[in-house]
């Protein structure tokens, strides 16, 4: 069974601090992809990073990374240098590469920057 | 246009009628994906075409969803006799296929309300 688990409802973080929203995940595929979204108060969700099963190194998109660490099936996402912008819900997300094509998605957590 | 492209943005319908709603996907995205999304939950995988065929519908929730892709590029979610547990956000999203991280990239959602 594939599962993304997602344990914080919500988070607060002071503008320009770092925060780091938690991800685990589970899959019997050897071979996955690990995504992360965002999703304003406008509805639209947004492609920020990606992971795949096989990178090495964690992966970074500007102020965004992804700290993965496989053996515990975790891959936490890591916003540098909070912006008030950044306030919305964030989504982590598994693709297994070889079971059906179908992105599993989980709960989300609400983040809010304080100013 | 440049991204996914969603009608209606807001439909109100009454318990038991007909509803359609369109997807319009990126040009040349060959993937295409439904999703639905309830209050406070992530997005729930309903169906995935790849091409004009439905690769996997196992998340329709039952024979009242149907969609279809005929040429391979817009798409229509059709629900036969509304229920209130119907209301959600239908979300679209397109994908390249091929593509190594191949993210999905969504539509605004259509907002389904069934009263």
């Amino acid at each position: 069974a594939q599962k993304i688990t997602q344990t914080q409802p919500g988070m607060f973080v002071q503008e320009k601090e770092a925060v780091t929203l938690d991800c685990t995940y589970d899959t019997s595929d050897q071979s996955y992809g690990l995504f992360w979204y965002k999703q304003p108060s406008s509805g639209e969700m947004i492609f920020l990073i990606y992971q795949g099963s096989y990178d090495e190194q964690n992966a970074t998109e500007g102020r965004y990374s992804l700290n993965f660490q496989k053996a515990r099936k975790s891959a936490n996402l890591v916003i540098s240098a909070s912006q008030l912008g950044d306030s919305a819900m964030y989504f982590c997300a598994m693709r297994p590469r070889y079971t059906g094509n179908q992105f599993y998605f989980g709960t989300g957590t609400s983040l809010t920057v304080i100013p | 246009g440049a991204g996914v492209s969603q009608t209606p943005s807001n439909k109100v319908t009454e318990k038991g009628k007909y509803v359609e709603l369109r997807c319009d996907p990126i040009s040349g995205h060959t993937a295409l994906y439904w999703y639905r999304q309830s209050l406070g939950q992530g997005p729930e995988f309903l169906i995935y075409f790849q091409g004009t065929g439905a690769a996997d519908d196992s998340g329709l929730p039952n024979d009242r969803f149907f969609a279809v892709r005929p040429e391979g590029s817009v798409s229509t979610l059709k629900i036969q006799r509304t229920e209130r547990g119907d209301s959600a956000v239908y979300l679209c999203a397109s994908s390249e296929t091929g593509r190594n991280t191949g993210e999905l990239f969504f539509g605004e959602g259509s907002r389904l309300t069934v009263l």
